[in-house]
């Protein structure tokens, strides 16, 4: 069972333009939902990250919408460039020290220039 | 170093031959988790230590996987009689409290295992 459904699978957007990836759960404990950037050969690193308390958090280009009665979240890239370009992977902890991270299947973004 | 350092980059193994991957995470890091990154999808759980105990090992895929981190730092996964299933990219990853705090996952670059 896929506890964390992302989509789309892959995405290809124009520079300038706004890339959105969407996430749902299940799982009404989970209590911390970050977003990760991985590029080919490399590790994924964090970008953004949410408490379902707030509703949406901004840093830079960077936006997560969080919508908690839909189970929902989704990220937002304003003004996508083409060093934008990696796969995304939006994830869920649950909630106490027994919590681990599940990760999505990933969104793979192209931005053309 | 800087950053989640992993051994050896890259990996290729006969069916059958046991491997052992190395990670050495961010000095002073309380937790270090293993994930297995199949071609095209997102981590998946391992296993996870706090220190050197192995708290959770409940995403093993099978009793070949064996994890060590006898002294709470440098740790290893090792994969005995390999099968070609277990090709993937095994990801390191360390944060600077227990897992119950929200804190920032640091992975390493990974380990890319190809069983023949």
């Amino acid at each position: 069972q896929q506890q964390v459904k992302q989509s789309p699978q892959s995405l290809i957007v124009q520079k300038g333009g706004i890339s959105i990836i969407n996430c749902a759960y299940e799982n009404t404990a989970f209590d911390y939902f970050p977003w990760y950037q991985q590029f080919p050969g490399k590790g994924p690193a964090l970008l953004i990250a949410i408490r379902p308390d707030v509703s949406e958090k901004k840093e830079g280009r960077f936006t997560i919408s969080f919508n908690k009665s839909a189970k929902q979240f989704s990220l937002h890239i304003m003004d996508s460039q083409p060093g934008d370009s990696a796969t995304y992977f939006c994830a869920a902890r649950n909630g106490g020290s027994q919590g681990n991270l599940i990760f999505g299947k990933g969104t793979k973004l192209s931005v053309k220039p | 170093g800087a950053g989640v350092s992993q051994s050896p980059r890259y990996k290729v193994a006969k069916r059958g031959q046991d491997v052992a991957l190395r990670c050495d995470p961010i000095s002073g890091h309380v937790s270090l988790f293993w994930y297995q990154q199949a071609l095209g999808q997102g981590p998946e759980f391992l296993t996870y230590f706090q220190n050197e105990a192995q708290l959770d090992k409940s995403g093993l895929p099978s009793d070949r996987f064996f994890a060590e981190r006898p002294e709470g730092s440098v740790s290893t996964l090792k994969i005995q009689r390999t099968q070609q299933e277990d090709s993937a990219v095994y990801l390191c990853a360390s944060s600077l409290g227990d897992r119950g705090m929200a804190g920032e996952l640091f992975f390493g670059e990974g380990s890319r295992l190809t069983v023949l």
